[in-house]
């Protein structure tokens, strides 16, 4: 899926755990995203990063942190302070030209809660 | 809280005929207009983006955005049933930072 690797493909998470999302891009790619997909459901934006050690809140951010320290690589974890995190979670990517608008997306993450 | 509304279907068509897939944002700044399709348990791949009032052709898509109107649609000519897919409208909103915020997705379906 365009050089996005997104691991493991299927997490379970036990109450109280905090998980982590693996995502890893070749891509080359300043910026980097998080979205979250519930059935039925369009894409939210958990966390954004345009550039290394940089990184926003998105729309949903509250029970999730991101960290940055590699261009290649955006991890997501998914903490005990998120009450519902059963989804599929989306990994993206973004070129820094202005006229590079298309995000490439990971094969994606399906975490549900035991 | 900037929104993007797309009818959530299912949409279903003959094969063959045309489908028109239609979404209405809430943020006049808005840039850049973006059609993702999602297959079932897939990420999403981008078809069309537009970014001035008119129409924009690729194949058998074509892509409408009328800005007054806040309005973009997809047209699918000739649907196939492989075109069967959610389609996601996706609007970038003016400002230094690149955020796609997506509607909920139009399912389409195009019977044999």
């Amino acid at each position: 899926d365009g050089g996005i690797t997104q691991s493991p493909k299927y997490l379970f998470r036990k109450e109280g755990q905090n998980v982590t999302l693996s995502c890893e891009q070749n891509l080359n790619h300043d910026a980097m995203y998080w979205y979250r997909q519930d059935p039925g459901q369009g894409l939210r934006l958990i966390y954004y990063s345009q550039i290394v050690n940089d990184f926003q809140k998105g729309d949903i951010a509250e029970g999730y942190s991101v960290s940055r320290e590699k261009k290649e690589s955006f991890p997501l974890t998914v903490t005990s302070a998120q009450k519902n995190p059963t989804a599929f979670y989306l990994c993206a990517a973004r070129g820094r030209l202005a006229t590079n608008e298309k995000l490439f997306f990971g094969s994606g993450t399906q975490l549900s809660v035991l | 809280q900037k929104e993007v509304e797309q009818n959530s279907g299912p949409l279903s068509v003959p094969e063959g005929a045309i489908a028109s897939l239609n979404c209405t944002y809430s943020d006049r700044g808005s840039q850049s207009f973006f059609w993702y399709r999602q297959y079932s348990g897939k990420s999403p791949e981008l078809i069309m983006s537009i970014y001035s009032n008119g129409d924009k052709e690729d194949g058998r898509f074509t892509a409408q955005l009328n800005k007054a109107s806040q309005y973009v649609s997809l047209l699918i000519r000739d649907s196939q049933p492989s075109d069967s897919a959610t389609y996601l409208c996706a609007v970038r909103s003016g400002g230094s930072n690149y955020k796609l915020t997506f509607g909920k997705g139009t399912l389409l379906t195009v019977n044999p």
